[in-house]
């Protein structure tokens, strides 16, 4: 296991099409998180899972996303109908329970819509 | 809410400069993280501290609860180093379940 991995590494989309990424995260970690990150900014959290349930969900995960983790193993983030306020970076971590132990993220996946 | 601010949110040094990132909180916190990100977007976990001072090859980084104050230092900073270094702390209640992040310091060391 060598950690959280993201895929795809970039995707480039017209507007109003949908995207789905994909995290594995590391296999003993209990909680999978995504973030999104624009240019100059900070991460901003979207999203987080314990197991397979979605404990929490920020106010910007609009209607149009939605992210699974149905086994408990690794998440899907979908955008649908994408619009080009969605370009950013979108990083998947994941932790023990309570990131008792710090956090593993990914080399995220960039989004581009044009 | 827990708001995060760092300074400076930029920095350029000399190769073998010490350097001091500084990252200030509003709400009491269990922990504090500090995370480093590299150009092409990877971040890499390098602390999480709730008390004291950590210390792990070059990297020192240290908090003040009271203060509600928490600083990086790099001593002998390298080229290597140049990155964005992100501090950040939970954002519900005190809960794990997310983290709140500063904007980030880019730190460019000169040769």
């Amino acid at each position: 296991d060598t950690g959280v991995s993201q895929d795809p590494r970039h995707k480039i989309t017209k507007r109003g099409q949908n995207v789905t990424f994909r995290c594995d995260p590391i296999s003993e970690h209990n909680r999978l998180y995504w973030y999104r990150q624009t240019l100059g900014q900070g991460p901003e959290f979207l999203t987080y899972f314990q197991n397979e349930a979605q404990l929490e969900k920020s106010r910007l995960l609009s209607d149009r996303f939605s992210a699974e983790r149905p086994k408990g193993s690794f998440s899907t983030l979908e955008i649908q109908r994408t619009e080009q306020g969605d370009s950013a970076m979108y990083l998947c971590a994941s932790s023990l329970v309570e990131g008792s132990y710090g956090y593993t993220f990914g080399s995220g996946t960039r989004l581009t819509v044009v | 809410k827990n708001e995060v601010e760092q300074s400076p949110q930029n920095l350029t040094a000399q190769e073998g400069e010490f350097i001091t990132i500084n990252c200030s909180y509003s709400v009491g916190i269990s922990a504090l993280h500090w995370l480093q990100q590299h150009p092409g977007g990877g971040i890499v976990s390098l602390f999480m501290l709730s008390s004291g001072k950590k210390k792990h090859g070059r990297l020192i980084a240290t908090i003040n609860i009271q203060e509600k104050h928490s600083s990086l230092h790099i001593t002998a900073s390298h080229p290597r180093d140049s990155a964005v270094y992100i501090c950040a702390v939970p954002g519900s209640g005190g809960s794990q379940g997310n983290l709140i992040f500063g904007k980030g310091t880019k730190l460019s060391v000169k040769p």
